[in-house]
């Protein structure tokens, strides 16, 4: 069956690079796009951006000068990598598929 | 971006009682290939989104025919009836139509 999960440090300082892994199974990720969804506590949820079938990325705007997405096809992985992290970056980060099959999301505080 | 303003931002509805929650959007969600990509989810505290309704008025498999929605253009209504303890948690509208996707502030339901 589809399967997504999210691995990451929980903890990551100010001004420094946040780098999570979204492993999936139960399809091929040349066949199916992922994307990364984030939600502050307490609050409501923010698209990312995402990875499609073909390679091909798409970013949020507002997020698109600290973000990269990138994708392990032979590992089934797809990777985030967001810079300059602020304590507003605090969230709990999902990835899915379709927006139908999501990961259980990992926690990550941005703090000194 | 598409803006989508839920309301009520929360619901206090009895067991068996009846709950409606309205989601407007900023722009029309009609894509320019006919269909509507409006989509409404559940979170459960603690979960990750769960579909509830896809584009507009489609219940996705397993989901009660207590959930229905309706709608079109800008304005969207998730009806949920007989509602019973495990209905609890945040409600979400969702838009596919235009990039970026958006999500709505989401609406909390509690039970009496």
């Amino acid at each position: 069956q589809v399967q997504l999960k999210e691995s990451g440090p929980g903890l990551v300082q100010p001004s420094q690079t946040l780098s999570l892994t979204c492993t999936v199974s139960g399809f091929s990720l040349t066949s199916y796009g992922v994307s990364w969804v984030r939600q502050p506590p307490g609050k409501g949820l923010e698209w990312m951006g995402g990875i499609w079938g073909d390679g091909s990325t798409n970013y949020n705007s507002a997020l698109k000068s600290r973000l990269s997405i990138s994708r392990d096809t032979s590992k089934s992985q797809v990777f985030l990598k967001m810079n300059s992290l602020q304590t507003e970056d605090t969230a709990i980060y999902f990835c899915t598929r379709d927006y139908l099959y999501w990961g259980q999301g990992v926690m990550v505080t941005v703090s000194s | 971006d598409v803006v989508l303003t839920q309301t009520p931002v929360s619901l206090l509805i009895s067991l068996g009682g009846q709950a409606s929650i309205s989601c407007r959007s900023s722009q029309s969600l009609v894509h320019s290939n006919g269909n509507t990509y409006l989509h409404w989810y559940l979170q459960k505290p603690g979960q990750s989104p769960q579909l509830l309704i896809y584009q507009v008025s489609n219940r996705f498999s397993g989901i009660p025919d207590r959930f229905s929605g309706s709608g079109s253009g800008t304005d969207f209504t998730l009806k949920i009836s007989r509602v019973e303890p495990e209905d609890l948690g945040v409600y979400y509208c969702l838009q596919r139509t235009h990039n970026p996707l958006t999500f709505g502030s989401g609406t909390k339901l509690e039970i009496k």
